[in-house]
């Protein structure tokens, strides 16, 4: 078990330049979630996927950003056209059932500074 | 809707208790709890599920009175380890994702 992993740690962009990131759950997990938080406040939900499905989509979230999980494994984020309110800690979690009756591991997260 | 935190902020001395309380408007089917000490991700503490059953590690208990909508995590002579952001995140009932409160931030002191 080697934990969440997330790729890139760190990453800065011009505005308006496209971003994607990479997460890797834990292997037996099949649920893959997106958050998204910023300097004092909780993770704040994007999506999640069950396996391949991408089950839920936050309604704040704009039509710039899309994610994908195929084969039900790895998942990217990406971010089209950056603004620079898209600044923010990128945070991937896993968690092994669909009923939600177990906690969530969270990967590093990859922090995104648009400038 | 997010859950409400309370409070924002509590600094104890070496030993002594807090209590940290979440509450929501929404019907709630289960609570988790997460520690965020700063420039690390999120680590699970605790999870209450409707109908009592309760699954985590450590040495912090929490309840959860599905009635009121809240739930409260007990922190017993704290230690400097304890220190970090707390987090709980609500879901509903299925295959929602959890929703998280802003936080509440501990400094334990020698």
């Amino acid at each position: 078990d080697t934990g969440v992993s997330q790729d890139p740690r760190h990453k800065i962009t011009k505005r308006g330049q496209n971003v994607t990131f990479r997460c890797d759950p834990i292997s037996e997990h099949n649920r893959l979630y997106w958050y998204r938080q910023t300097l004092g406040q909780g993770p704040e939900f994007l999506t999640y996927f069950q396996n391949e499905a991408q089950l839920e989509k936050s309604r704040l979230l704009s039509d710039r950003f899309s994610a994908e999980r195929p084969k039900g494994s790895f998942s990217t984020l990406e971010i089209q056209r950056t603004e620079q309110g898209d600044s923010a800690m990128y945070l991937c979690a896993s968690s092994p059932d669909p009923q939600g009756s177990y906690g969530y591991t969270f990967g590093s997260g990859t922090r995104l500074t648009v400038v | 809707q997010q859950p409400v935190q309370s409070p924002q902020a509590v600094i104890l001395r070496e030993g002594e208790d807090a209590v940290i309380n979440c509450s929501s408007s929404k019907a709630l089917y289960s609570v988790h709890w997460y520690r965020q000490k700063h420039g690390e991700a999120p680590v699970f503490l605790m999870i209450l599920l409707k109908g009592g059953e309760q699954k985590g590690h450590e040495k912090i208990s929490a309840s959860f009175n599905e009635k009121k909508q809240q739930s409260s995590l007990y922190l017993t002579a704290s230690q400097l380890s304890y220190s970090g952001t707390y987090f709980c995140g609500t879901g509903g009932a299925g295959r929602r994702a959890l929703t998280f409160g802003s936080g509440t931030r501990l400094q334990v002191q020698p």
